[in-house]
Order: C-alpha cells, then structure tokens, then sequence
C-alpha cells in the first residue's frame, strides 16, 4: 500500500511560470512532512518542509500549501528557473522524530526556457 | 557534497562480494543506508544510531551493515544478485527531528 502519493509523475512549465506539484497521504499520523529535491547524478537534498499543525510554509521561490483534511499537500515553485529542473520527492512521517520516512515516488520537472 | 563522502562511486560486478563505505563529517548520531532503483524513491534497508543497530528493513540477508564509529558506515554485499542493481545512498541526521543530509551515492551494476 502506497501511503504517500505524489502527481502528476511528470510535469513540464516554461521559464517564469508556477510549477504545482501534488502530494497526498494515507496515514493520518503523519506530522512531519519534507519535501526532496534530486538532481541527477546526485543524492535527494531537503528542499522545504512544514509540520502538520501548519497550513503554509514559504521560503523564497518554494512553497507547500498543506490541508490536513484533505490529507493533501502541494508545493508550488514559483518564477520556474531552469535550474530547477530535478525530481522532486515528497516525504512523511509519523511523531515528529520517529525514525523512519516514507517517500513518495517522486514527480521529475523540466522547466522549459 | 563532501559532508558524506561515499566510495566507490561507482561499482561494476558480477557474483562477487564487495563493501560500500560511508564517512561522515557533520558530527551526526544516526546513519542510514538508502537503496534507491532506477525511477524509484529511496527505500531504507538500515539504520544505526549512536553506532546500534535501530531498525533492519526486510533485505536480503546478503546486505550485511557495519557501522565501526560513529562517523562511519559499511555497507558488505555477498554474491551481489542482477536486481541489487541500483544506488546506494547514505544519510545521516544528527537526531530524530533534525533532516537528513544525503550522500552522492554509490552506483552499483551488476551483470
């Protein structure tokens, strides 16, 4: 059983626009969740994350849009460079601290100039 | 990323055993070995913190862990089967509510 679910699988935007890619999960226990970006060639690096008592978290271009109710999340980049052209892995876990993470399995943007 | 430095980058073997090696520089408690298939997330095979055994994932028992120190990790393979194909990542996280920093993994084909 796939608890965190992640769409669409991949998705392709012109520089400048809003890149919005999709998460959503099982488990209501879930409390923590990160999002991962990987580039090829390289290992996954946190990009954002947001706690589930919050609905919004923004750091610079990146932000999640996160709705408990719905048990879904979403995160939008905004002004799409280029070089953000990479996988991007949504991630949960349960008791913020508790050891183990689940991914989802991933979304590849490519951001076109 | 030098902060976890992961070797050999990149492996090639037939039915063979060989072992992975994980240094890292950050001073981190917990340590983890990912298995990440092409076009898959990564899955967690092993983790170890403050050097103990926390929590061996279902792996085939030719996976074997070593975590000597703190700083680092072993990953010892035996007779390395065609679906072990993949790359395998370290992390490491300094406490259970700190993020992971990831490795640049290891590439391992087997023919």
């Amino acid at each position: 059983q796939q608890q965190v679910r992640q769409s669409p699988q991949s998705l392709t935007v012109w520089e400048g626009e809003t890149a919005i890619l999709n998460c959503s999960y099982e488990n209501s226990a879930f409390d923590y969740f990160p999002w991962y970006q990987q580039f090829p060639g390289e290992g996954p690096a946190l990009l954002i994350s947001i706690l589930s008592v919050s609905d919004k978290k923004e750091d610079g271009r990146f932000t999640i849009f996160f709705n408990k109710r719905e048990k879904k999340l979403s995160l939008h980049i905004a002004d799409s460079q280029p070089g953000d052209s990479a996988t991007y892995f949504c991630a949960a876990s349960s008791n913020y601290g508790n050891e183990k993470i689940t991914f989802g399995a991933g979304t590849k943007l490519t951001i076109k100039p | 990323n030098t902060k976890i430095t992961q070797s050999p980058r990149y492996l090639i073997l037939g039915r063979a055993n060989k072992s992975l090696e994980c240094e890292q520089h950050l001073g981190h408690n917990a340590m983890y070995w990912y298995k990440q298939s092409a076009e898959k997330p990564p899955e967690l095979m092993f983790l170890y913190n403050l050097k103990q055994l926390i929590r061996n994932e279902t792996v085939p028992s030719r996976f074997i862990p070593e975590c000597p120190d703190s700083s680092k990790l072993l990953l010892h393979i035996s007779a390395v089967d065609p679906e072990d194909s993949a790359v395998y990542f370290c992390a490491s996280r300094r406490d259970s509510y700190s993020d992971y920093t990831f490795g640049s993994g290891t590439r391992l084909l087997v023919i």
